[in-house]
């Protein structure tokens, strides 16, 4: 079964440093999202991208965060100066169709990249 | 916020059917209710959505009221597997987010 793959699974890094976390999402979607997870906390909507342009954001998405599909396969996440309360479980996910309709977008999240800030 | 109401915790013995209830009371006609589920810190699981009628699969069924005000998950056999925290979600028309709440915890025990 089609899988996303997400890559580092775990990266601790100094504050201040910058981060990108990469997504490969299943090939044949077109919509593309990262979502957080503080330890013990809801998981958040951060931001979506379709057509190589983000298409909605939270504001927890400021700009230290950028995201990129640099090629036909990896997504990623970039950090641009870490602080501490960066530190959570980043999901990426994709899907193949949008919003609502008959098929209404289901979301195939990967495993999650864990992000430790010291 | 989550515009869905849920239990923090339920238990259910293995082999049982496992309810899980959800309250959407501010639902609007256009949106889904959707639910995920998160085993450990692993990334959310889809399981099911619907709009106005019941819906099945493989996994899981979705029984919403006429009113569409609250649904229910069924697990019609929970196994050991199926403990994890289930979230039931109202997604926003016209946007792509998806908002989780806190979600029910659910422990299946043999």
């Amino acid at each position: 079964e089609p899988e996303v793959t997400q890559t580092p699974s775990h990266q601790v890094t100094q504050m201040g440093q910058e981060v990108i976390l990469r997504c490969v999402p299943i090939s044949n979607h077109l919509y593309f999202y990262w979502y957080r997870q503080i330890l013990g906390q809801k998981v958040e909507f951060l931001v979506s991208f379709y057509n190589n342009e983000i298409s909605e954001k939270s504001e927890i998405f400021d700009d230290q965060f950028s995201v990129e599909r640099p090629d036909g396969s990896n997504f990623t996440l970039k950090i641009r100066s870490t602080k501490l309360e960066d530190s959570a479980m980043y999901f990426c996910a994709s899907s193949e169709v949008f919003r609502l309709g008959p098929n209404t977008g289901e979301l195939f999240f990967g495993e999650g990249s864990r992000l430790t800030v010291l | 916020d989550a515009k869905t109401t849920q239990p923090p915790s339920m238990d259910c013995a293995e082999g049982r059917a496992a309810n899980l209830p959800c309250n959407h009371s501010t639902i609007s006609g256009n949106e889904y209710v959707y639910w995920y589920r998160q085993i450990h810190s692993q990334g959310p699981q889809y399981i099911i959505h619907g709009l106005k009628n019941n819906e099945t699969n493989e996994m899981a069924s979705l029984i919403i009221t006429e009113d569409r005000k609250s649904s229910t998950l069924i697990l019609p056999h929970a196994t050991l597997r199926d403990t994890a925290v289930y979230y039931c979600i109202v997604r926003l028309g016209g946007t792509d987010k998806l908002i989780f709440g806190t979600g029910t915890r659910l422990q299946v025990f043999p």
